[in-house]
């Protein structure tokens, strides 16, 4: 079965513009889950979606949105990009909504603002 | 101070040997604790999950959990080169108050010399 997947795998942007990322999870699955990698705060949680809905959300300003569709598709957005929001964005899917259910990641986009 | 301390290495070993990797955390409402691996380029995969304190084996895995202490291992016996990777400690509490949130650790670059 396949795996979790995110588009586009890498991505160069300038300061002020604004970004969307997509993730497909798994066939099945209905929870994911955003975060990001960076070398100097590592892997920090952004948000999840599950049904559609945020469940949490992580410690990161505004400029950080996401959204769910009803095939459990999500996106997030990055607006007014900054230079420190170079990092490798990851996405997580799981089956449902409880933290017994493995979460699976995808192989993450990678991120440059210039 | 991070909810999660782990030494981010580079740990390096020579083949065959006991590997012995660690993490502690300050938050006693985390319950579950996960052990990830993430080689270049790649996503997390998640190699061991326990629940609450004890011990875990898989394979050439072993889980250790002591709640007591706030303390987590991951033991990997008879490393293999194959096994060099950023080895990450996650873990979460109850689902009402983290949902599918992990808190990660910093990860540890491993890696096993042939």
């Amino acid at each position: 079965k396949a795996g979790v997947t995110q588009t586009p795998r890498y991505l160069i942007k300038t300061r002020g513009q604004q970004v969307t990322l997509s993730c497909s999870p798994i066939s099945g699955h209905r929870s994911v889950s955003w975060y990001q990698q960076t070398p100097g705060q590592g892997l920090q949680f952004l948000f999840e979606y599950f049904s559609e809905t945020q469940r949490n959300k992580g410690n990161f300003p505004g400029r950080f949105s996401g959204r769910q569709f009803s095939n459990s598709r999500s996106e997030m957005n990055v607006s007014t990009l900054e230079l420190g929001d170079s990092a490798l964005y990851l996405c997580a899917s799981s089956l449902a909504a409880g933290n017994t259910d493995t979460q699976y990641f995808g192989p993450g986009t990678r991120l440059t603002v210039l | 101070q991070k909810e999660v301390e782990q030494d981010p290495g580079p740990l390096s070993v020579p083949e065959g040997a006991i590997v012995s990797l660690n993490c502690t955390y300050s938050n006693s409402a985390f319950q579950y604790f996960m052990w990830y691996r993430q080689y270049s380029r790649k996503g997390p995969e998640l190699l061991m999950y326990t629940y609450s304190s004890g011990n875990k084996e898989d394979g050439r895995f072993t889980a250790q959990v002591d709640k007591s202490s706030k303390y987590i291992s991951l033991f990997i016996r008879d490393s293999q080169p194959s096994d060099s990777a950023t080895y990450l400690c996650a873990m979460t509490g109850s689902v009402r108050e983290y949902g599918n949130k992990l808190v990660f650790g910093a990860g540890t670059i491993l890696r096993v010399k042939s």
